[in-house]
């Protein structure tokens, strides 16, 4: 069975400093891992997939997140907040046949000018 | 083109009514997925489809639910005998294909309220 746990339920940064969200995941199978991003009343978009080819991905908007098999995370991070990444972040993992998905509860992500 | 589209945008009810949610996806995918969303979680699976069967519904919380997909294109979601711990956004998505790494693209939902 497939589940995950975002570690913060908020994080809070200032503008033009690093951004952290913390992931980990438990997986019977090698995961399928993203992340998707929800601003206030707008539609789920996914910033990266994991999709087995490399351990550190690229996403949309500067992000990236690692793949630590060992420790079983999946850290979504960007080098420089800015103030339109202020939004909702879920971790996802799916089953091994990529249909069930489960979600993480979410980190709200605020940015300070 | 245009995204998953899903009417109505908000529905109010009464305990135990019967209520529909529509989901419109993307022209041409084959994958459709419902999920809802609780206030301050993240989107609960609920269905999927590929094509017009329901490939794995163990998501649906009780026999309340029904989801169909008649054409494999345009989904309806089902609820009978509302009861007010229903009240969520429900969420539909589509993805072109099937496997761990297709992207689902998500409709903006129904936000429902069970009064």
């Amino acid at each position: 069975a497939q589940s995950v746990t975002q570690l913060d339920s908020h994080v809070s940064v200032s503008e033009g400093t690093p951004v952290l969200l913390r992931c980990n995941y438990s997986s019977s199978y090698s995961p399928s891992l993203f992340w998707y991003v929800q601003h206030p009343n707008k539609g789920l978009q996914l910033l990266l997939k994991y999709t087995s080819a490399a351990t550190l991905v690229k996403g949309i908007n500067g992000f990236e997140a690692e793949f630590k098999k060992s420790e079983t995370s999946f850290h979504l991070t960007k080098p420089s907040a800015h103030m339109s990444d202020a939004a909702e972040y879920f971790c996802v993992v799916s089953d091994a046949g990529g249909f069930k998905t489960i979600f993480g509860a979410g980190t709200r992500l605020f940015v300070k000018a | 083109g245009a995204g998953v589209s899903q009417t109505p945008s908000n529905k109010v009810t009464e305990k135990g009514k019967y209520v529909e949610l529509r989901c419109d996806p993307i022209s041409g995918h084959t994958a459709l997925y419902w999920y809802r969303q609780s206030l301050g979680q993240g989107p609960e699976f609920l269905i999927y489809f590929q094509g017009t069967g329901a490939a794995d519904d163990s998501g649906l919380p009780n026999d309340r639910f029904f989801a169909v997909r008649p054409e494999g294109s345009v989904s309806t979601l089902k609820i009978q005998r509302t009861e007010r711990g229903d009240s969520a956004v429900y969420l539909c998505a589509s993805s072109f294909g099937t496997g761990s790494y297709n992207e689902q693209f998500f409709g903006p939902g129904t936000r429902l309220t069970v009064l």
